[in-house]
């Protein structure tokens, strides 16, 4: 199975930061990468598909980056409803798999 | 708008099968891939595997061949039998649409999710 690895798993900042989460995959994916967002007690939602595709509805301060193995997720400027974790999850090959998440706290 | 809804029992007792229904509405379920998610309390995302319209499965093999999927094109709605469970089943268990375009695939949208816990 390829292992996905998040960091930090946890990070606080303040509403206007900019935020950059980072996931890395045990072997090269390409760009089968996507990542989800899940507030609490609510179920995951699709922001990036394909390591930097914007899903339709999603903010523009979010953008992801990244091939091969090294992926980041950027907000650019924190507001109040992205506080969250967040998870990467490959789809090169299955089992798909996520990584451990990142919680963002104010 | 496609929405998915799941639906099953909430408490289900250990060596027993737990069983979920997820019903898919605003798009017919023969145009894509469907798949199941678990999250046990407080802890991250399990893909457990995926179905076709046609029935074709996919399932991880972390569940040491336990789940077994199906589809009804008619009722708009597949489902997932997991038998013999255990207090590690204990989960938070989603369904939502697998979207592929060329090889690249995501999980949109999802279901609001459903609590199993497995307790005697």
């Amino acid at each position: 199975d390829i292992q996905m690895t998040q960091s930090p798993s946890s990070l606080s900042a303040s509403v206007g930061d900019r935020v950059t989460v980072t996931c890395r995959a045990s072997q090269p994916i390409s760009s089968f990468l996507n990542w989800y967002q899940q507030r609490p007690g609510m179920a995951p939602i699709l922001l990036i598909y394909a390591a930097s595709s914007l899903q339709s509805g999603v903010p523009s301060r979010f953008s992801g980056s990244g091939s091969g193995t090294d992926f980041t997720l950027t907000i650019s400027s924190l507001q109040p409803e992205d506080f969250a974790t967040y998870y990467c999850q490959q789809s090169y090959s299955t089992p798909y798999t996520f990584g451990q998440g990142t919680k963002l706290e104010i | 708008q496609v929405q998915l809804q799941e639906s099953g029992p909430g408490l289900v007792k250990p060596s027993e099968t737990l069983s979920l229904t997820c019903t898919v509405s605003g798009d017919p379920i023969n145009r894509y891939y469907w798949i199941w998610i678990r999250q046990p309390p407080g802890r991250g995302l399990e893909w457990l595997g995926y179905i076709s319209y046609t029935g074709t499965t996919n399932y991880n093999p972390s569940l040491k061949s336990r789940v077994t999927f199906s589809v009804d094109t008619s009722r708009n709605q597949f489902s997932l039998s997991l038998p013999s469970v255990t207090a590690a089943d204990t989960a938070v268990y989603y369904c939502a649409r697998m979207k592929w375009v060329g090889e690249e695939s995501w999980f949109d949208p999802w279901g609001q999710g459903t609590l199993v816990t497995v307790s005697s």
